[in-house]
């Protein structure tokens, strides 16, 4: 079946630009994260969701992020006046997070999107 | 904090020895997760195990292993006979009960295996 995808896969953007991140989970997966990889920090968690409501956005960096899920499925992620500190893999992850034990799901990882600001 | 500790960077070996990948982790909780992820040159995450606190079994799977110890907190992947194929970052993960599934990565260890 199809797995978690992410568009667009490269996005070069300048500094104090606004950009737009997508990701489209594997179908019935409940639970969507957001992670970002960069040199300096490694693999960072960013933000949850179980369906369209985020219980848990402690890895969001500034008020610059933001993200929303709509329809259980489609999440985007924004960053506004985009930093070269940004520059980053933006990685999505799905997994089943039904159950009682969503600490215990496997996640399922997209390509990532590779943001570059100028 | 730093939750998960991978102390080595890089290994170097030739094909067909084994490797053995360290992978510490801390935390209070008595109910946790752990997880050995792969990423290979294409970048894309690739699960391979994962381990709850209360199973201290060691697992074999093909040419993988895994060693999990309470005692000393550790969760160490050997590869036995490396392929070239193995050639990757492997990364180490911890997921707490109360945290909603979400996985605090240790910094990855670069595999390179040469013919």
């Amino acid at each position: 079946g199809a797995g978690v995808s992410q568009s667009p896969s490269n996005k070069v953007t300048e500094k104090g630009k606004d950009v737009e991140l997508r990701c489209d989970p594997i179908s019935g997966h409940t639970a969507l994260y957001w992670y970002r990889q960069s040199l300096g920090q490694g693999l960072e968690f960013l933000i949850y969701f179980q369906g369209n409501s985020a219980p848990d956005k402690s890895g969001l960096p500034s008020d610059r992020f933001s993200a929303e899920r709509t329809g259980g499925s489609v999440s985007t992620l924004t960053i506004q006046r985009t930093q070269q500190e940004d520059s980053a893999v933006y990685l999505c992850a799905s997994s089943r997070g039904q159950g009682g034990k969503i600490s215990y799901n496997e996640q399922f990882f997209g390509p990532g999107t590779r943001l570059t600001v100028l | 904090a730093q939750k998960v500790t991978q102390a080595q960077t890089e290994i170097s070996v030739v094909e067909k020895e084994d490797v053995t990948l360290d992978c510490v982790y801390e935390t209070r909780d008595t109910t946790y997760y752990l997880f050995w992820y792969k990423q290979p040159p294409s970048g894309e995450l690739v699960f391979l195990i994962r381990r709850n606190s209360f199973d201290e079994q060691n697992e074999i799977s093909g040419r993988y292993s895994w060693n999990f110890q309470k005692s000393t907190s550790s969760f160490n992947f050997t590869i036995t006979a490396s392929q070239v194929v193995d050639s990757a970052v492997y990364f180490c993960a911890l997921s707490e009960e109360e945290s909603w599934g979400k996985l605090q990565f240790g910094a990855g260890t670069q595999v390179v295996v040469t013919p």
